[in-house]
């Protein structure tokens, strides 16, 4: 079946530091991937997405690469903010219709 | 603001009651996804709803159950609640057929089960 794999947490850097989230995938066929982020409290947001190989999805700084050759769509930012503090999801949908997700990442952003 | 609203925001059951959660779609999206998120967890998937029918089901028990309405709101039952039902539970409606399908998920419902 399928499944995600993120880079455990939870992860602290400081305001202006560089970003990477891991996340790797197992999946038949060409699956799409995702990254979602969930705020305290909220529900979860669509940060980016990437639907076939070697697509780049970015969206308020954060870019994700789909890299088939390596099953991997890494998260990253060049300078985080206080205000990136938040769970960060990484999901795929393949043939079914379902996210499977990833455990989850906690980002905290000191100033 | 994904256009996706759930209520009630948080609601406390004991164990053994009955519970219902609800969905409104954003705007002409016909299909929509219940999750359950444990707390610490991912997402788990419980079913999808197209067309007002059961269009797949994750590893739930029979328990969990749903409808959909011509408008496209929706509902999650669950029957006989457990401890372990305590949970996030996200709804999350798409639109089949427009690109990759992307599912945009509402505030959540946090549930309780004493």
């Amino acid at each position: 079946g399928n499944s995600v794999t993120q880079m455990e947490g939870p992860v602290t850097l400081s305001e202006e530091a560089f970003l990477t989230i891991n996340c790797t995938y197992t999946a038949t066929g060409y699956p799409s991937l995702f990254w979602y982020v969930q705020y305290p409290g909220e529900g979860l947001q669509l940060l980016l997405k990437a639907t076939k190989a070697d697509d780049k999805g970015s969206n308020k700084g954060f870019e994700a690469t789909y890299r088939k050759e390596t099953t991997s769509f890494h998260l990253e930012k060049g300078s985080v903010q206080v205000s990136d503090s938040a769970v960060y999801f990484c999901a795929l949908k393949g043939s079914a219709r379902q996210l499977t997700f990833g455990s989850g990442t906690q980002l905290t952003v000191l100033p | 603001e994904t256009g996706v609203t759930q209520s009630p925001t948080h609601l406390i059951k004991t164990r053994g009651q009955q519970v219902t959660l609800r969905c409104s779609s954003q705007s002409g999206h016909n299909t929509v996804s219940w999750y359950q998120q444990a707390l610490g967890q991912g997402p788990q998937f419980i079913f999808q709803y197209y067309r007002e029918e059961e269009n797949g089901r994750g590893n739930f028990p029979p328990r969990f159950s749903g409808l959909q309405f011509p408008n496209y709101s929706s509902e999650l039952n669950v029957n006989a609640l457990e401890l372990d039902d305590s949970a996030l539970y996200l709804c999350a409606s798409s639109l089949p057929g427009q690109g990759t399908d992307t599912q945009y998920f509402g505030p959540g419902t946090r549930l309780t089960v004493l």
